[in-house]
């Protein structure tokens, strides 16, 4: 079945820009999906068709996809990025929708 | 508004049964490819299941873990989601969240639920 890599963490200070990256064999040919989900709560679709955002979603939020690797980019970062992240793409062959393992990013 | 509120979840002994029960509100429900996805304490998100809606045959598809244990059903009349989950596993702890397409297309889970908690332990 159809893997996709996220690192478990990733680090960034307040008003720079986090990059969270998502690993999947020839990834761009597929659509990416990006999940926010924040302690306690339900994911959050942040970004759709790879690229783009949902009505409500703001603009320091997007999205990339090429060769191997999705990224979603956020802007300056606020503290209340401070969330797990999903991507998540549908596995054509199996028909089902695959997760990535999510990346916690902690502003610092 | 556009909502999806999820009950039925609870504490369960391996090998007993559980229904959980999705009540959609705000949205052309009955047109909505559905799915269930969970997520163990402390872990990621894993899709379960998913049913089509009547007008796309409605049909089910399950995950490897819990085909054959767990059944998928809808009543459009009542606007509700189902999961039924027999022959519970510890490993089926989890948060279980229902989630659909509603804006963008049938593959992207745009509206989600709130969760509820099932709890299999002896």
């Amino acid at each position: 079945s159809y893997v996709l890599t996220q690192p478990p963490s990733v680090s960034v200070a307040p008003g720079k820009t986090a990059r969270i990256t998502c690993g999947g064999n020839n990834i761009d040919s597929k659509s990416v999906l990006w999940y926010q989900q924040k302690p306690g709560q339900a994911p959050v679709l942040l970004i759709y068709y790879s690229s783009d955002r949902p009505s409500g979603i703001p603009e320091r939020f997007s999205g990339s996809n090429s060769g191997n690797t999705a990224t979603l980019t956020i802007s300056r970062v606020e503290a209340g990025d401070e969330a797990d992240y999903y991507c998540q793409v549908w596995d054509s062959n199996s028909d089902h929708p695959v997760f990535g393992g999510g990346t916690k990013l902690a502003v610092l | 508004e556009v909502q999806l509120v999820e009950s039925g979840g609870g504490l369960v002994k391996p090998g007993g049964s559980l229904r959980l029960s999705c009540a959609a509100s705000g949205f052309s429900f009955s047109n909505a490819w559905m799915s269930w996805v969970r997520q163990a304490p402390g872990k990621g998100l894993e899709w379960v299941g998913r049913i089509k809606s009547k007008t796309h045959g409605g049909t089910t598809d399950y995950a490897a873990p819990v085909k054959d244990r767990f059944t998928i059903s809808r009543d459009d009349s009542k606007i509700t989601l189902f999961l039924q989950m027999n022959s519970l596993k510890t490993e089926d702890t989890a948060v279980y969240y229902c989630t659909g397409g509603y804006s963008y297309g049938s593959h992207v889970f745009d509206i989600w639920g709130q969760g509820t908690m099932v709890t299999v332990s002896s």
